[in-house]
């Protein structure tokens, strides 16, 4: 299977600025990743596919990049509203993984 | 719009077996396969395994093959995952997820999830 490490665990942050949340392959996965926010007591929800390709409705201060093995999520000024857990998932090799999660919280 | 809606929590014994539903709407549901994922609280994410309902195919986790099995009624839209031999480490969300096209490989549409508590 492969791993995906995520880090950092945690995460504090003041509104406006701009946070990165890492998220490493133990193969190369082609570009096969998606991320996730899932606010507490609700179901995840799909920020990103395709490593970079920005799903439906989602705001565009969230942005992804990264390739091979190593990837990120950008989150540009930070909202309120964007306090939650955020977990990467490679698609590219069964079975699907996931990373372990980073809890973002507000200062 | 695309809705995927689970049925209500569970409160099982150990040694036991439950089966959890997925009824899909908003789609052909024939047309998309369904993918199942289990969310142990504060824990990460886990594939468990996806089912196509039009040919009745499924793939499984190998760490869940033998404790899920999935299956589709096309008449009710609704999928299933029965959980067997059911242990405290069963206990978790478990999530019904549908892809936003066919060949996707990310989960665009979630279920609300199944809350399974395991406890004599």
């Amino acid at each position: 299977d492969i791993q995906m490490t995520q880090s950092p665990a945690s995460l504090s942050a003041s509104l406006g600025e701009t946070v990165t949340i890492e998220c490493r392959a133990s193969e190369d996965i082609y570009s096969n990743l998606a991320w996730y926010q899932q606010k507490p007591g609700n179901s995840p929800q799909l920020l990103i596919y395709d490593a970079n390709s920005l799903a439906d409705g989602v705001p565009s201060r969230f942005s992804g990049s990264g390739s091979g093995t190593q990837y990120s999520l950008k989150i540009n000024s930070l909202q309120s509203e964007d306090v939650a857990s955020y977990f990467c998932q490679q698609y590219n090799n069964y079975p699907f993984t996931f990373g372990s999660g980073t809890k973002l919280e507000i200062k | 719009q695309v809705q995927l809606q689970q049925s209500g929590a569970e409160l099982v014994k150990p040694g036991s077996s439950v089966k959890l539903s997925c009824k899909a709407s908003g789609y052909t549901f024939t047309d998309y396969a369904m993918k199942w994922v289990k969310q142990r609280t504060g824990q990460g994410l886990e594939w468990i395994g996806v089912i196509d309902p039009e040919i009745d195919a499924t793939a499984y986790n190998e760490k869940f093959k033998g404790k899920a099995t999935l299956t589709a009624d096309t008449s009710s839209n609704t999928a299933y995952m029965e959980l067997s031999r059911l242990t405290s480490e069963d206990s978790a969300v478990y999530y019904c997820t549908r892809p936003s096209t066919v060949a996707a490989g990310w989960f665009a549409y979630w279920g609300q999830g199944t809350l399974v508590t395991v406890s004599s």
